[in-house]
C-alpha cells in the first residue's frame, strides 16, 4: 500500500501570502489530521477531518483552515502568512481516527515564510 | 504546563550502550501511549505502541508506562547508528487529538 503523500514537499513564500498544502491518506483512510512542527513548539495538532467534516480543532487562529474531499484527501489553507508560520506541516491518516488507532504519517511539506 | 513534557537532549550515546528515553504528562485520562521515531527531513513513524500501564517489548526496543507516577519510558539496548534520530512520545485518549512531546534528538556515536 502506498503511504501517505503530500505536496508539495517544500514551499517559500513570503508574509502575507497565502498558501495551499495537499495530503493524499493511505488508500481506505477517512480520517485526516494536521500539524505543525516547529524546533520550539515540536507538534501541535491544528484539526482532524472524518468523512469530510472536521471533527476535531486545535488552538490555532482562524487563518488556518482545512477541507476534505469525498476521495479522503485533504487540503490545509493558510491565509495572511506570517514569518512564524514558517515551520514542517504534517499530515496523518487513519482508517477512522479515535480510539487508540494508529495514525500514519507522511514526509511533510515545508514552508518557509519571507 | 505542557500536557506531555519530553527532555529535548540532545542525548549522544556511543554504540551498544543502552538508551533511555523519558516523558511526564499531567492528565489521568490519557489511556493510549506511544512512541514516535522521526529521521531527518522525513514524517513520524511508529515505533511502540501501549495501552494502559506495563512493559511491551519490540526487539532492541521496550516501551514502559506507569500510569501511577504518569511516567512514559522507551529503552534501546545495544543502540545503533541507525538508531541516530528525534523520538516523540504521545498520547492519547478516546476520540481525541494526539498530544506530542517535543522530542528528544538522539546520536548514536560510532
Amino acid at each position: 500500500k502506498a503511504g501517505v503523500t503530500q505536496t508539495p514537499r517544500y514551499l517559500i513564500k513570503t508574509r502575507g501570502q497565502q498558501v495551499t498544502l495537499s495530503c493524499s491518506p493511505i488508500s481506505g483512510h477517512r480520517s485526516v489530521s494536521w500539524y505543525q512542527q516547529t524546533p520550539g513548539q515540536g507538534l501541535q495538532f491544528l484539526f482532524e477531518y472524518f468523512s469530510e467534516t472536521q471533527r476535531n480543532k486545535g488552538n490555532f487562529p482562524g487563518r488556518f483552515s482545512g477541507r476534505q474531499f469525498s476521495n479522503s484527501r485533504s487540503e490545509m489553507n493558510v491565509s495572511t502568512l506570517e514569518l512564524g508560520d514558517s515551520a514542517l506541516y504534517l499530515c496523518a491518516s487513519a482508517p477512522r481516527g479515535g480510539n487508540g488507532e494508529t495514525q500514519y504519517f507522511g514526509p511533510g511539506t515545508r514552508l518557509l515564510v519571507l | 504546563q505542557k500536557e506531555v513534557e519530553q527532555d529535548p537532549g540532545p542525548l549522544s550515546v556511543p554504540e551498544g550502550a543502552i538508551v533511555s528515553l523519558n516523558c511526564t504528562y499531567s492528565n489521568s485520562a490519557f489511556q493510549y501511549f506511544m512512541w514516535y521515531r522521526q529521521y531527518s527531513r522525513k514524517g513520524p513513524e511508529l515505533l511502540m505502541y501501549t495501552y494502559s500501564s506495563g512493559n511491551k517489548e519490540d526487539g532492541r526496543f521496550t516501551a514502559q508506562v506507569d500510569k501511577s507516577s504518569k511516567y512514559i519510558s522507551l529503552f534501546i539496548r545495544d543502540s545503533q547508528p541507525s538508531d541516530s534520530a528525534t523520538y516523540l512520545c504521545a498520547t492519547l485518549f478516546g476520540n481525541e487529538k494526539l498530544t506530542f512531546g517535543t522530542g528528544t534528538r538522539l546520536t548514536i556515536i560510532p
